[in-house]
């Protein structure tokens, strides 16, 4: 079975503080991705990496973000967080680029308090 | 542009009721696909089904059911029988032929299915 694993279930940050969400997954796949579940929102795209130190800016990119140095890890960066990150954030990933019947398959979710 | 509804926002129903969660879609590619996703209180999202554009045979699975339509850009799922283990939110999303395999998602629907 694929796992995506969040490092982190539930954080509680500062206002300003920089926060790091990290995800690694265990099945070899190229893209790796980051969303953002809000109520009545769905879950939007932050980000997209497609390979090694490669990646694409979603739909809300702003204030975020990213770092992926190796395949199987993909990292999420708040430079500065602010009180409207907080949310549920999830990282997914699947095999390859350039398909787009690909699953995706996707972590826990990590929930993030900016206080 | 790619856009998933999912106009319920939340459901609830009798232990043993038949459920349907709509979905629509729209997209301008002439190849693309279709999946949902439940999402229990856990917070993972757990693939169900995807579907091609070329496929419009309904699928079914146990209890659940999927019902294509490109006629009406619709993708809509039954589950039969409910039970109270099938209480979560359920999404639907796309993956447009050129979209690399980026998900669109609905907003969601919160289904309670009560004993």
């Amino acid at each position: 079975d694929v796992k995506v694993t969040q490092s982190s279930r539930y954080l509680v940050k500062r206002t300003g503080e920089k926060v790091f969400l990290e995800c690694v997954q265990d099945m070899d796949h190229e893209n790796m991705f980051w969303y953002r579940q809000d109520p009545g929102l769905g879950l939007r795209l932050i980000y997209f990496s497609y390979d090694v130190k490669m990646k694409e800016k979603g739909d809300i990119p702003e204030g975020y973000s990213v770092s992926r140095e190796k395949k199987e890890r993909f990292s999420l960066i708040l430079e500065s967080a602010s009180t409207n990150q907080t949310s549920m954030y999830l990282c997914a990933s699947s095999l390859y680029y350039g398909t787009a019947g690909n699953t995706i398959y996707f972590g826990e979710g990590s929930w993030l308090t900016v206080v | 542009a790619q856009k998933v509804t999912q106009a319920q926002t939340e459901i609830s129903v009798v232990e043993k009721e038949d459920v349907t969660l709509d979905c629509v879609y729209e997209t301008r590619d002439t190849t693309y696909y279709l999946f949902w996703y439940k999402q229990p209180p856990s917070g993972e999202l757990v693939f169900l089904i995807r579907r091609n554009s070329f496929d419009e045979q309904n699928e079914i699975s146990g209890r659940y059911s999927w019902n294509f339509q490109k006629s009406t850009s619709s993708f809509n799922f039954t589950i039969t029988a409910s039970q109270v283990v099938d209480s979560a939110v359920y999404f639907c999303a796309l993956a447009g032929g050129t979209s690399y395999g980026k998900l669109t998602f609905g907003q969601g629907t919160i289904l309670t299915v009560h004993p």
